[in-house]
């Protein structure tokens, strides 16, 4: 039983553009979301994270957006840059369970120059 | 400061076999996660261990192993090897757990 689903194997963007990349989760009581990123033959990277009790969290190129109602997030990347081409991958925390992180599939993103 | 170290990062064994892998965290950490990565599956998590001892741990099957040393290195064992096994194995350390993760590079087990 998949509870935390990316259901875009990949996605392709012009550099400059906006990248939207979206996940889905199935279970309620998650409490705390996370995007990490991933390069062939590293092991994940910590992006950024965002509490249940907010909508919104900003760092830098990167936003991530949570709708509680929709049970969706989204990690926003503007501008794109070749660089961020990479597996991303969303990933949620049960409170009382921080310790065990629950990922989605992941997303190919490639940016063409 | 050093990151997390896997090793070893390359690994072939034979269905049957039993295998052990080894991951060092940052220093002062004393939480230690193991997954494991499949295409299709994502990372899946297999265990936690927070000062030697095992706080949690996912749907996988008992040749799935591993412990924790007073260092807060940790081990992870597979006992029985099977073809489904082959995947990249991750390991992630936190100063106690609570979702701020390092993780390694990964050691890539292929069974054969």
């Amino acid at each position: 039983d998949q509870q935390v689903k990316q259901n875009s194997p990949s996605l392709s963007v012009q550099e400059g553009r906006i990248s939207i990349l979206n996940c889905d989760y199935t279970n309620s009581m998650f409490d705390y979301f996370l995007w990490y990123k991933k390069y062939p033959a590293e092991g994940p990277t910590f992006l950024i994270s965002i509490s249940s009790i907010k909508d919104k969290n900003e760092d830098g190129r990167f936003t991530v957006f949570l709708n509680k109602s929709a049970k969706h997030l989204s990690l926003h990347i503007v501008p794109s840059q070749p660089g961020d081409s990479a597996v991303y991958f969303c990933a949620a925390t049960l409170n009382g369970a921080t310790n065990k992180l629950i990922f989605g599939t992941g997303t190919l993103l490639a940016v063409q120059p | 400061k050093a990151g997390v170290t896997q090793t070893p990062r390359y690994l072939i064994k034979t269905r049957g076999q039993q295998v052990t892998l080894s991951c060092s965290p940052i220093s002062g950490h004393r939480s230690v996660s193991w997954y494991q990565q499949t295409p299709g599956q994502g990372l899946q998590f297999l265990f936690e261990y927070f000062s030697e001892t095992q706080r949690n741990k996912g749907n996988f099957p008992g040749r799935f192993s591993g412990r924790q040393f007073s260092n807060s290195r940790s081990e992870m064992n597979v006992s029985t090897l099977e073809l489904g096994d082959s995947a990249l194995y991750l390991c992630a350390s936190s100063l106690d757990g609570s979702r701020g993760y390092t993780f390694g590079s990964g050691t890539r087990l292929t069974v054969v």
